[in-house]
């Protein structure tokens, strides 16, 4: 069956302005993961949601991010005025329930300028 | 959750066994052992995971200690397409609170012909 897909792949952008980084789970997994890696190291969590809410939102920088998954399913990850610290790839993972095998999705690469 | 420790990297020949270590002393009794993998421009997926018996599925076996202090995690018949960045990760009991997978820095294995 279909994995989970993350668009768009390649995403630059310019200092300051805002970006939006979208997810789609395996169907039918109640738990969706963002996660965020630096050249050279492994991902680091940003925030967890069961279901439409926010369970763990621990891994955010700062208010800069936001995260939101209206309707359980797909979700958007959300950065305000971009900073160049912001690049990375950004990695979405879905699981069929809390705490089971979390899949990856490919990422998408931000390029903040 | 428990830190671990990787070598940096490692080689290892075609067709050959892979013998992976992974040290994580300070593991905790309800804690699993979780390895990941992540090819060049690729998510991380899932290889296996334990507790304290050995596993073995279609990709790989896992081999824990009896103190369950450090792990290995055997590829058996190593292929070019196994060259990839290899992470231990020591997490809590799956569907206990703290769902985050907490990756260190991972072994760079290079599958040479």
């Amino acid at each position: 069956g279909a994995g989970v897909s993350q668009t768009p792949s390649n995403k630059v952008t310019e200092k300051g302005k805002y970006v939006e980084l979208r997810c789609d789970p395996i169907s039918g997994h109640t738990a969706l993961y963002w996660y965020r890696q630096s050249l050279g190291q492994g991902p680091e969590f940003l925030i967890y949601f069961q279901g439409t809410g926010a369970a763990d939102d621990s891994g955010l920088p700062n208010d800069r991010f936001f995260a939101v998954r209206p309707e359980g399913s797909v979700s958007t990850l959300k950065i305000q005025r971009t900073e160049r610290g912001d690049s990375a790839v950004y990695l979405c993972a879905s699981s069929s329930s809390p705490g089971d095998t979390q899949y990856f999705g490919p990422g998408t690469r931000l390029t903040v300028l | 959750d428990a830190k671990t420790t990787q070598p940096t990297s490692m080689d290892c020949a075609e067709g050959r066994a892979a013998n992976l270590p992974c040290n994580h002393s300070t593991i905790s009794g309800n804690e699993y052992v979780y390895w990941y993998r992540q090819i060049h421009s690729q998510g991380p997926q899932y290889i296996i995971h334990g507790l304290k018996n050995n596993e073995t599925n279609e990709m790989a076996s896992l081999i824990i200690t009896e103190d369950r202090k450090s792990s290995t995690l055997i590829l058996p018949h190593a292929t070019l397409r196994d060259t990839a960045v290899y992470y231990c990760i020591v997490r809590v009991e799956p569907r206990a609170a703290g769902n985050k997978l907490t990756f260190g820095g991972g072994t760079r294995v290079l599958v040479k012909p």
